[in-house]
């Protein structure tokens, strides 16, 4: 059975804080890695992915890829209470797989 | 105009009767996918398909069936609705190759009461 488990939270941080979501994933073949946020009642939206060992930055958003240790994290710099949501990571293990999801953990951020 | 489209948003039904939801996009992606969620669990991949003719199941398709009409729509079914079968249903698409996202659309609440 492949898992990817996350910490289910509630997580929560003061604004301005940094968030740190965390994920591992027990299939060593898998590939491609993604965070998606989701709000309560709508759909995932992809926040970041990574492919490759090390740390991707976009904006306020940084990805870390540890394949060696099978781990994936997600940080938040000056979290924001918009950022209040689910975060997704999903694992995918190359082209003709499926991606399979973590159950989720739940941000809040405190104005 | 949404790229992945449910139908319908919200449905409410009785055990043992069949319902279909539909999924079309406009994507032009290959893959599509269904998902199911619940509180907790996160989303759990029912079934997907990489074109028309090929179909494949996913970790929790008991009591599931799908139709691929065309690229573009993907159908699941629920030939005899239960009560642990409420939940909110998502299906994505994503492209070729498979290191990319998914897509999702906005989602099917079905009660099955």
């Amino acid at each position: 059975q492949k898992e990817v488990e996350q910490n289910s939270g509630p997580l929560s941080v003061p604004e301005g804080a940094i968030a740190s979501l965390n994920c591992t994933y027990s299939d060593r073949g898998s590939q491609s890695f993604f965070w998606y946020r989701q709000y309560s009642g709508k759909s995932p939206e992809l926040i970041m992915s990574i492919y490759s060992n090390g740390d991707k930055e976009d904006g306020r958003f940084t990805a870390q890829l540890n394949k060696a240790s099978q781990y994936v994290s997600l940080l938040i710099r000056d979290s924001q209470p918009s950022d209040s949501a689910t975060y997704l990571c999903a694992v995918k293990e190359g082209n003709n797989n499926d991606m399979r999801f973590g159950a989720g953990t739940r941000l809040t951020v405190k104005p | 105009d949404a790229d992945v489209t449910q139908t319908p948003r919200n449905r409410i039904t009785k055990t043992g009767k069949r319902i279909m939801l539909e999924c079309s996009q406009t994507k032009g992606h290959d893959r599509m996918y269904w998902y199911r969620q619940d509180p907790g669990l996160g989303l759990r991949l029912i079934y997907y398909s990489f074109d028309v003719k090929d179909i494949n199941k996913g970790e929790i398709s008991d009591g599931y069936s799908v139709s691929r009409q065309a690229q573009a729509k993907f159908s699941l079914s629920l030939e005899s609705a239960i009560p642990n079968q409420t939940a909110l249903y998502f299906c994505a698409t994503s492209d070729i190759p498979g290191y990319t996202e998914a897509f999702f659309g906005q989602g099917t609440r079905l009660t099955v009461v």
